[in-house]
């Protein structure tokens, strides 16, 4: 099995500009995950997916924050009027059906907003 | 509301010597309890993890686990560090949801192995 991989790894942009990360999950992984990580902090959880529907969305997630499953596959998560605050790593995750609790991180996008 | 606490910011271990990681957890109900490990700007791979049943769960690269219910803890062990297990130590317990588990980190562990 390949593994979760996001696309770009590595993004800085100008503060106010948007971002959109990638996210493949693990095939045939039915719930995605995504989560950030700042310097110095275990990650923390911004929202899943279950097959393309957003069923839970943390209070992190400003409204700037938009992440999407289209079609149950991969994952996109974009931010948009970037801030500095906004720099961090943006994990994603993936866990197959009937393992709900056996969750596989991605390497990480890293986000540096200037 | 859920929590992990790592009281040990960073560790400095001998090649060869033994290793405990230290984790207190918080939660209402069963935890499900995991560790991962990060390598610099790499993302998280997991160790091990509890759910039930026998409370030592071995994990990968020779590491353990021992679930304690009595002190909310869920230290991780190995029993000989080589130097390639530098990297950080996310201990977290998982809420679940009913369709899907959330986990909740803590601040993590820098294990430093000197040769």
């Amino acid at each position: 099995d390949t593994g979760v991989s996001q696309d770009p790894r590595h993004k800085i942009t100008k503060r106010g500009q948007n971002v959109t990360f990638r996210c493949d999950p693990i095939s045939e992984h039915n719930r995605l995950y995504w989560y950030r990580q700042t310097l110095g902090q275990g990650p923390e959880f911004l929202t899943y997916f279950q097959n393309e529907a957003q069923l839970e969305k943390s209070r992190l997630l400003s409204d700037r924050f938009s992440a999407e499953r289209p079609k149950g596959s991969f994952s996109t998560l974009e931010i948009q009027r970037t801030e500095q605050g906004d720099s961090a790593m943006y994990l994603c995750a993936s866990s197959p059906p009937g393992q709900r609790n056996t969750i596989y991180f991605g390497e990480g996008s890293w986000l540096t907003v200037v | 509301a859920q929590s992990v606490t790592q009281p040990d910011i960073h560790i400095t271990v001998s090649e060869g010597a033994s290793l405990e990681l230290r984790c207190n957890y918080s939660y209402g109900a069963t935890p499900y309890l995991f560790w991962y490990v990060q390598s610099p700007g790499q993302g998280l791979q997991l160790l091990l993890k509890y759910f039930s049943g026998d409370t030592l769960v071995q994990g990968i690269k020779g590491f353990e686990a021992e679930f304690k219910r009595s002190q909310s803890s869920f230290n991780l062990r190995k029993p000989s560090v080589h130097w390639s297990d530098a990297a950080e130590y996310f201990c977290a317990v998982g809420t679940d949801t009913g369709t899907a588990s959330k986990l909740t980190f803590g601040t993590g562990t820098r294990l430093q192995v000197t040769l």
